[in-house]
């Protein structure tokens, strides 16, 4: 089955770049969705088609996808950021996620 | 105002069964796809199942496959998720999400999730 493997955990300081990635298999070749997720809260959707942002989230969360990696970017990341974040794409109509990477904002 | 409502967790014994409901509205449900997504406590988001827009395709993850049925009622604007067989690791809370209609097949938008517990 497929694969999608993020770093458990990635810090930043308030106002730096935080950049989150998702290896898989000719991942380049797949459209990747990124996904923030607080405790207790619904998962929001934050970057689809690669590198597209929904209509309501900040320019600074951005994307890309080449080769075997995808990655989220998170300019001048702020509190508010801190969560988890997942990748996931399609496999053959299965759907799947990383293993989720928690941001930390010192 | 696209809502999504899940109902129909709770506890139930290792072997048991459970149907988990999704309410939707807001928006035209038979012209988009849904997924259901579980987390487990501790543990990060898993895909568990989806259904096309007119419901004549269905997909699962092999960790629920020949156990789990997904099913969607137009009429009512419904998604459920028929569980079977439940085990210890199917305990999760369990979020319906809507699916836009991209090559990428992003989920736009989620509910509040259920908990379901199989314990005995």
């Amino acid at each position: 089955s497929y694969e999608l493997t993020q770093p458990p955990s990635v810090s930043v300081s308030p106002g730096q770049t935080a950049s989150i990635t998702c290896s898989g298999d000719d991942l380049g070749d797949n459209f990747v969705s990124w996904y923030q997720k607080k405790p207790g809260q619904s998962p929001v959707l934050v970057i689809f088609q690669d590198k597209m942002r929904p209509s309501g989230i900040p320019e600074r969360f951005s994307g890309s996808n080449s080769g075997n990696t995808a990655t989220l970017t998170i300019s001048g990341t702020q509190a508010m950021d801190e969560a988890d974040y997942y990748c996931q794409a399609w496999d053959s109509s299965t759907g799947v996620f990383g293993g989720g990477t928690k941001v930390t904002v010192l | 105002e696209v809502q999504l409502l899940e109902s129909g967790g709770g506890l139930v014994q290792p072997g048991g069964s459970l149907r988990l409901s999704c309410a939707a509205s807001g928006f035209t449900f038979n012209l988009y796809a849904m997924s259901w997504v579980r987390q487990a406590p501790g543990r990060g988001l898993e895909w568990v199942s989806a259904i096309s827009g007119g419901g004549g395709n269905t997909n699962y993850a092999d960790s629920v496959k020949g156990r789990f049925t997904i099913s969607r009622d137009s009429s009512k604007n419904t998604l459920y998720l028929q569980m079977n067989s439940l085990r210890a690791e199917d305990t999760a809370v369990y979020f319906c999400a809507r699916e836009l209609v991209y090559s990428s097949r992003p989920m736009d938008y989620w509910g509040q999730g259920t908990l379901v517990t199989v314990s005995s």
